[in-house]
């Protein structure tokens, strides 16, 4: 079956313990992306990847790593998790991004909510 | 980015037809119509696009005003499973060719039994 994957799916943890949230896909897709669904600020992207060799910042990146070492994973990295990391965390990805003249949809995970305490 | 304006909530009957009304008064020419909806507890779905034509899929229909400042998603006949918040965007793509989706607040469309 054809889906994104993300680990863990629920996570409570205290603040400055490093965590490592996991976001997998099976339909060989060029691009991946992290966003944060907060309520009233609805979904905001944290970083993305256009392929292996190309990674940047989105809106919100403060606080946040991500990695690219081969095309079927993109892990979200938080350093020192603070309780404004607190939050729903969406992966997406695309079979790949930027043609003015078609679209390719984007295929989200499930979610990761992360409580930091 | 251009922005889109969709009422808070809607209420359907189930079976029925619902119209889920989405304004765009500062589209620019090249940009292309989404909208996705996100069932409760997952991740947002894909369910249409389209540019100047209406569109039609398995999941839904898109009809896309003349002057397209406004767009309609059409569901058919609603079924229970159809109930989540639904997401009109419009495509603009960034740096290096980024294709982030700016996700509003979106209609929370409920269906009644």
């Amino acid at each position: 079956e054809a889906q994104v994957t993300q680990n863990p799916r629920y996570l409570i943890t205290v603040t400055g313990k490093k965590l490592t949230v996991t976001c997998s896909q099976n339909m060989n897709h060029e691009y991946m992306s992290w966003y944060r669904q907060d309520p009233g600020l609805g979904l905001r992207q944290i970083y993305y990847s256009m392929n292996v060799e190309v990674t940047d910042k989105g809106d919100v990146p403060e606080g946040y790593k991500v990695s690219r070492k081969e095309k079927r994973n993109f892990p979200l990295i938080l350093e020192s998790p603070s309780p404004n990391q607190t939050s729903l965390y969406f992966c997406a990805s695309s079979l790949q991004a930027g043609g003015f003249s078609s679209y390719n949809e984007q295929f989200f995970g499930p979610g990761t909510r992360l409580t930091v305490l | 980015d251009a922005k889109t304006t969709q009422p808070n909530s809607m209420e359907s009957n189930e079976e029925e037809p619902v119209h889920l009304p989405c304004n765009h008064s500062t589209i620019s020419g090249t940009d292309y119509i989404h909208w996705y909806r996100q069932l409760p507890s997952q991740g947002p779905e894909y369910v249409i696009h389209g540019l100047t034509s209406n569109v039609n899929n398995r999941m839904a229909s898109l009809a896309i005003a003349e002057d397209r400042k406004s767009s309609t998603l059409i569901l058919h006949r609603a079924t229970l499973r159809d109930a989540a918040v639904y997401y009109c965007i419009l495509r603009a793509i960034h740096r290096f060719g980024n294709e982030k989706l700016t996700f509003g607040t979106g209609t929370r469309l409920t269906i009644i039994p």
